[in-house]
């Protein structure tokens, strides 16, 4: 009954390091989506994927990359961090999407700090 | 997306019915209500959503009114694992793949 797994739950970055955030779903979900949320604030869409093989920029891309190469992964790259990536992380998955109705299902988040 | 307007916060006993209010005066008639719920430190759960007529599932009760601009999410006996903020959104079928969360209402319930 695992749903979405998010790895790891918490990490501590230096300017300019790189790392990779872990999503899987293991619900068969077509649609997968990564949010941002700083601190009081509501989510923030960073990219999101309809299916294996295709992804789209959400509200804030920029300093992310992403890649679905199968239907149960879709991890969440960050390439030269910085302090304004500072913010908890949460990866969502749904089975169609919400333009056919379908909730989004959550994981626990990874919180990251850049220093 | 119609915007939505909650209080920003409620207390509830334990044991009791939380009744969270929710107004979509905006909300055009194709656009559903759904209710997610964030618990400090945890990712949102979904909890419920609906169109026109009253929903009903293991969480919660939704109640929406005959003329849509407001609904309210009904926990039926809150516990202390309720308490967390409870977002009200309103979303357009065929729309954005964004889920935007407002401020929400803060939820505590009281032992």
């Amino acid at each position: 009954n695992a749903g979405v797994t998010q790895t790891p739950k918490f990490r501590i970055l230096k300017i300019g390091q790189s790392m990779t955030l872990q999503c899987a779903q293991d619900m068969n979900h077509n649609y997968m989506y990564w949010y941002r949320q700083d601190p009081g604030m509501g989510l923030k869409l960073i990219y999101y994927s309809v299916g294996a093989g295709i992804t789209d920029k959400g509200e804030v891309p920029n300093g992310y990359n992403v890649s679905r190469s199968t239907t149960e992964d879709f991890p969440l790259r960050l390439e030269l961090a910085a302090p304004s990536q500072t913010s908890v992380y949460f990866c969502a998955s749904s089975y169609s999407g919400l333009n056919s109705n379908q909730p989004q299902h959550f994981g626990d988040g990874t919180r990251l700090s850049i220093l | 997306d119609a915007k939505t307007t909650q209080p920003p916060s409620m207390d509830c006993a334990e044991g009791r019915a939380a009744n969270l209010p929710c107004n979509h005066s905006t909300i055009s008639g194709n656009e559903y209500v759904y209710w997610y719920r964030q618990i400090h430190s945890q990712g949102p759960q979904y909890i419920i959503h609906g169109l026109k007529n009253n929903e009903t599932n293991e969480m919660a009760s939704l109640i929406i009114t005959e003329d849509r601009k407001s609904s309210t999410l009904i926990l039926p006996h809150a516990t202390l694992r309720d308490t967390a903020v409870y977002y009200c959104i309103a979303l357009t079928q065929g729309g954005s793949e964004k889920l935007v969360f407002g401020k929400g209402t803060k939820l505590t319930v009281n032992p």
